[in-house]
């Protein structure tokens, strides 16, 4: 079945720092790709997507690639503030699922951001 | 606007004991997801709603646990006979079908079985 893989927490970084989070999945097809975001306190929102090879999902200064050659989707971030610490989650949905979009998740990245 | 909301925020329940786990989706939108956050298991699927029909409840771990949905809006999880590993928290989620995995999640339903 399909599935992701996260990369292992809790990750802790100083501000202004690089980040990247792990994500590799496997799946039948080409299916889209998440990474959704718990703020603490918060529920779940989404932060990125990108839903076919090679596209870039960017927002609030967060990236990733849609890679098919290495089925993966990785989190970057140039330069991580204090905001930033969270739980992140990766997700797929497989394609052509007849409009039943349900997420599988990763196990989760807890990201904890130092002054 | 109004977002997802789920009640109660806090369940403690013996065990044995019924509960039931309300979500209130956001309006109009016609697709409905459960899902389970605990320690052990992360995020799981648990149910999917188009409308008030559940074309996929694979996810549902036992036939103890069962939901409805009801007038293309509100939807109920009830789990019968609670166990300890039932604890978790339950989330709830809503989308337009047309916004692929564009998920708008409730902030979720902590249940405690003592």
């Amino acid at each position: 079945g399909d599935s992701v893989t996260q990369m292992e927490g809790p990750v802790t970084l100083s501000e202004e720092a690089f980040l990247t989070i792990n994500c590799t999945y496997t799946a039948t097809g080409y299916p889209s790709l998440f990474w959704y975001v718990q703020y603490p306190g918060e529920g779940l929102q989404l932060l990125l997507k990108a839903t076919k090879a090679d596209d870039k999902g960017s927002n609030k200064g967060f990236e990733a690639t849609y890679r098919k050659e290495t089925t993966s989707f990785h989190l970057e971030k140039g330069s991580v503030q204090v905001s930033d610490s969270a739980v992140y989650f990766c997700a797929l949905v497989p394609p052509s699922n007849f409009g039943n979009e349900k997420l599988t998740f990763g196990t989760g990245t807890r990201l904890t951001i130092i002054p | 606007g109004a977002g997802v909301s789920q009640s109660p925020s806090n369940k403690v329940t013996e065990k044995g004991k019924d509960v039931e786990l309300r979500c209130d989706p956001i309006s109009g939108h016609t697709a409905l997801y459960w899902y389970r956050q605990s320690l052990g298991q992360g995020l799981e699927f648990l149910i999917y709603f188009q409308g008030n029909s559940a074309p996929d409840k694979s996810g549902l771990p036992s036939d103890r646990f069962s939901a409805e949905r009801t007038g293309g809006s509100v939807s109920t999880l009830t789990i019968q006979r609670t166990q300890q590993e039932d604890s978790a928290v339950y989330l709830c989620a809503s989308s337009l079908v047309v916004r692929v995995g564009e998920q708008f999640f409730g902030p979720g339903t902590r249940l405690t079985v003592l």
